[in-house]
């Protein structure tokens, strides 16, 4: 079973530090995603990775940057944390066809 | 630009009967199309994919139809249980676009 983990389930941060996400898939699956989730909006792409060192980005990147080094991890940036960015993330990997996607348990942000 | 659209956002139903989730997309052409379930506080886990040129898929006590003509897919739960009460949500895709994942439907299958 693929298993996609996320660093942390709850996170508490003031305005303006800066916040990483990590996530890791055991699965070498090329793809990795980043998205978040709020009540009325759904789940809206942050960014993606095709590759080590690749990225894209989705359809709401601002405030955001994202980092692969490696093909099994994915880490989201949060530059200067706002309270808009208070959210539900979600980190997720497919395979190159991007068929099925895996998700994680998610990363509940507060931004104070 | 591309919407979808889930019927409702919340479905009540009781235990035995069968759900019914309904999908709508447009500005689409989707080459398949998915289900996943969300549990509270949980990421989304998929259940089924259904491909364009596919009308019926099955897996256990679920079902979905995929009408391209309607630009519709329909979600079925027969049998449902309390245990199936979660949100579920719709992606149609296509080959190198970005998912797009439709905004959920909440069931709640009452005892």
């Amino acid at each position: 079973d693929v298993k996609v983990t996320q660093s942390s389930r709850y996170l508490v941060k003031r305005t303006g530090e800066k916040v990483f996400l990590e996530c890791v898939q055991d699965m070498d699956h090329e793809n990795m995603f980043w998205y978040r989730q709020d009540p009325g909006l759904g789940l809206r792409l942050i960014y993606f990775s095709y590759d080590v060192k690749m990225k894209e980005k989705g359809d709401i990147p601002e405030g955001y940057s994202v980092s692969r080094e490696k093909k099994e991890r994915f880490s989201l940036i949060l530059e200067s944390a706002s309270t808009n960015q208070t959210s539900m993330y979600l980190c997720a990997s497919s395979l190159p066809e991007r068929e099925t996607q895996y998700f994680g348990p998610g990363t509940r942000l507060l931004v104070l | 630009s591309q919407k979808i659209e889930q019927n409702s956002e919340a479905l009540n139903i009781q235990e035995g009967k069968t759900a019914t989730l309904t999908c709508n997309y447009t500005n689409y052409s989707p080459a398949y199309l998915q289900w996943y379930r969300q549990d509270p506080g949980r990421g989304p886990v998929f259940l089924l994919l259904i491909r364009e040129n596919e009308k019926e898929k099955r897996k256990e006590r679920l079902k979905v139809t995929f009408d391209t003509t309607l630009k519709q897919s329909l979600f079925h739960i027969t049998a449902s249980q309390p245990a199936d009460s979660a949100t579920y949500l719709c992606a149609p895709h296509n080959y190198g676009q970005n998912f797009v994942f439709g905004p959920g439907t909440r069931l709640s299958v009452l005892p």
